[in-house]
């Protein structure tokens, strides 16, 4: 299970604040997600990567910003944190596109933005 | 719009009782359905994918494209089943998954 990674594990930080929260995986897998799952919402994407310093906008990308400079990380930037975006943050790696693959998640990020 | 419903937030069940959690999707091409299943605060785990057609800790899952549904069953529950359970829809080029709000199941001793 140490193929995808997340850290922290836990944050708490202020409103206004900025934070990054780091996704590491060692597949060499070319994509990468980032989901936020909220009770009542289930799991939704906020941004994804199909290769490294190739990033695009998911349903919910409004707050955050990534970057994929190298294939194996993939940061999610909260510029400015608000208490709306308090929330557990999964990031997730596939290898390919296409039928039959799966996505496989990391441990997960609990942030609250107090 | 792709979409995927999961009707019941909350199921509860006795131990050794039949479990069906219930998906429907809405998609309009040939979808791939997967269920994905969280354990308390662990992350989320492949339980099965339609084109597998495979049966994972006694659980399947039938594709309807009929009825558009991807059911989750399971004829006898245990109490380990108790989980959040999500079915995802993966319709993109980009692999991406779609996910319903996640059911959650109880299973009592």
């Amino acid at each position: 299970d140490a193929g995808i990674t997340q850290s922290p594990r836990y944050k708490i930080t202020e409103t206004g604040r900025q934070v990054t929260l780091m996704c590491h995986q060692t597949w060499s897998h070319s994509y990468m997600f980032w989901y936020r799952q909220d009770l009542g919402h289930g799991l939704r994407l906020i941004y994804y990567s199909a290769a490294a310093d190739i990033t695009d906008k998911g349903e919910v990308p409004d707050g955050y910003v990534v970057s994929r400079s190298k294939t194996e990380n993939f940061p999610l930037t909260l510029e400015s944190a608000t208490r709306s975006q308090t929330s557990v943050y999964f990031c997730a790696s596939r290898p390919l596109a296409g039928v039959g693959y799966e996505q496989y998640f990391g441990p997960g990020t609990r942030l609250t933005v107090t | 719009a792709q979409r995927v419903t999961q009707p019941e937030k909350l199921l509860s069940v006795f131990k050794g009782a039949p479990v069906e959690l219930k998906c429907n999707y809405s998609y309009s091409g040939s979808p791939e359905l997967f269920w994905y299943v969280q354990y308390s605060r662990q992350r989320l785990q492949l339980l099965l994918r339609h084109i597998s057609r495979e049966s994972i800790k006694g659980f399947t899952a039938d594709l309807n494209k009929g009825e558009t549904s991807f059911h989750l069953k399971k004829p006898f529950a245990q109490e380990e089943d108790s989980a959040m359970y999500y079915c995802a829809l993966s319709g993109g080029s980009q692999g991406n998954l779609i996910f319903g709000k996640g059911t959650k199941l109880s299973v009592k001793p």
